[in-house]
Parts: structure tokens; sequence; C-alpha cells
């Protein structure tokens, strides 16, 4: 399967603990996109990589969201101190360049109990 | 900033009739414009595109309709099938400030009656 891979896909967490998800972009693709969703609502913009340097991150990335792509391939998401606001799905996405097609992943779903 | 909006919430239709979802944007300066399908605990699930050069894109049981005119596209999947069932959402992009990043709506859910 050469398309965009996330893990976990599902994670519960308690109220304060930290969570890390993981992206595997396909494998050409020097973009990856972060992206959260809530139930009922579309995906909304945390943040973009081009290759290794993070170039945009939205106001809904607060101080305890952290995202790295450290050599540019596979990127992680950490959520600090969670908080039940956090409770979504988080969707990576990526393409070839800014004007490639943007592919989505199956996405990580987090419960914060 | 862009606001992305779809027409209706929900529709339904009978399996073999033609769907139209509809999407309406603000922003002047897109240019690049996506359909995507999600089925329930999925993510988003490329359909089609269309550049703003363009006005019509056909692909297999689906059209995008471009209007510019009036900032709005649509989707058109004919003879629709159970399978089609899922929400679907339009994405716009603009190149402001050289970021490119697509900014969804809310989605129409697509019920298909057998």
């Amino acid at each position: 399967d050469t398309g965009v891979s996330q893990n976990p896909r599902h994670k519960i967490t308690k109220r304060g603990q930290n969570v890390t998800f993981r992206c595997d972009p396909i494998s050409e693709h020097n973009r990856l996109y972060w992206y959260r969703q809530t139930l009922g609502q579309g995906p909304e913009f945390l943040t973009y990589f081009q290759n290794e340097a993070q170039l945009e991150k939205s106001r809904l990335l607060s101080d305890r969201f952290s995202a790295e792509r450290p050599k540019g391939s596979f990127s992680t998401l950490e959520i600090q101190r969670t908080e039940q606001g956090d409770s979504a799905m988080y969707l990576c996405a990526s393409s070839e360049g800014q004007g490639g097609t943007i592919y989505f992943g199956e996405g990580s779903w987090l419960t914060v109990v | 900033g862009e606001s992305v909006g779809l027409h209706l919430p929900t529709l339904s239709v009978q399996e073999g009739d033609n769907s139209i979802i509809n999407c309406a944007y603000s922003n002047s300066a897109s240019d690049y414009f996506i359909w995507y399908k999600q089925e329930s605990g999925k993510g988003p699930q490329f359909i089609i595109d269309i550049r703003s050069n363009m006005d019509k894109r056909q692909g297999q049981r689906v059209t995008v309709l471009l209007n510019k005119t009036v900032k709005h596209l649509s989707l058109q999947i004919a003879a629709t099938q159970p399978g089609d069932s899922a929400v679907y959402f339009c994405a716009v992009r603009a190149a402001s400030g050289g970021s490119y990043i697509p900014t969804f709506g809310r989605g129409t859910s697509l019920i298909v009656h057998p």
C-alpha cells in the first residue's frame, strides 16, 4: 500500500496525558499536512511541512501541540496535557509540491476521557 | 480568509438517480478546487479536481462544474449507487502567501436509497 499511513488509528487517553501520532506520507511527496476534524465538520488545517521545514501553523495549533518532520519523511504530532476538547480525528495528508493533489490518510481518532 | 460552504447538509436520492452537490466559496483568488468523499470512520478520499482555467471536468460517473462568476462549484454523480453514500466535501485553494492550503466546507451527507 503506497498511500498515506497513520498510526495509531485509535487512541483513548486520560485528560492530562500526552499523546503522539505518526504519519508516513506517500514516498515521493515533499509536502505533509496535519488537519483536525470533529463530528459534523470539515477538516480544519493545523500545520504543514515542506520537506523538514514547518512552514505554516494555524491558530488552532495551541502551545500544547507540536509537530515535527525531522528527516523530511514521516511526521509526528504530539499533544501535551490533553484536554477533552482535543477529542477529534487527526488527519495527515501529503502532496507532491504545492500544486499537487492532496491525499489523506485514514486518520487517528483521539478520545480524551 | 476563505470561507467555503455547501448548500445542503443532507441530500437523499434514489438509487439510479443523478445527484448534484453544490458548494460556494468566497475568495475570488481561489484557483484550485477539489471534491473529496468521506465514508464513516475513514479519511477523505480524492474524487476529482478542477483548476480555475476550466469550467467543467469529467471523471468516471462524476462531473465537476465551476462557475467563477458566482463563485460556485458543483459535483454531479450519475446513476447514484448505494456505495456512493458518504459525506462529500469541497475544498478550495488559493495561492495566497504561497502556502496553497485547501479550506474545506462542512460537507453534504449523501444518502442513497436502494
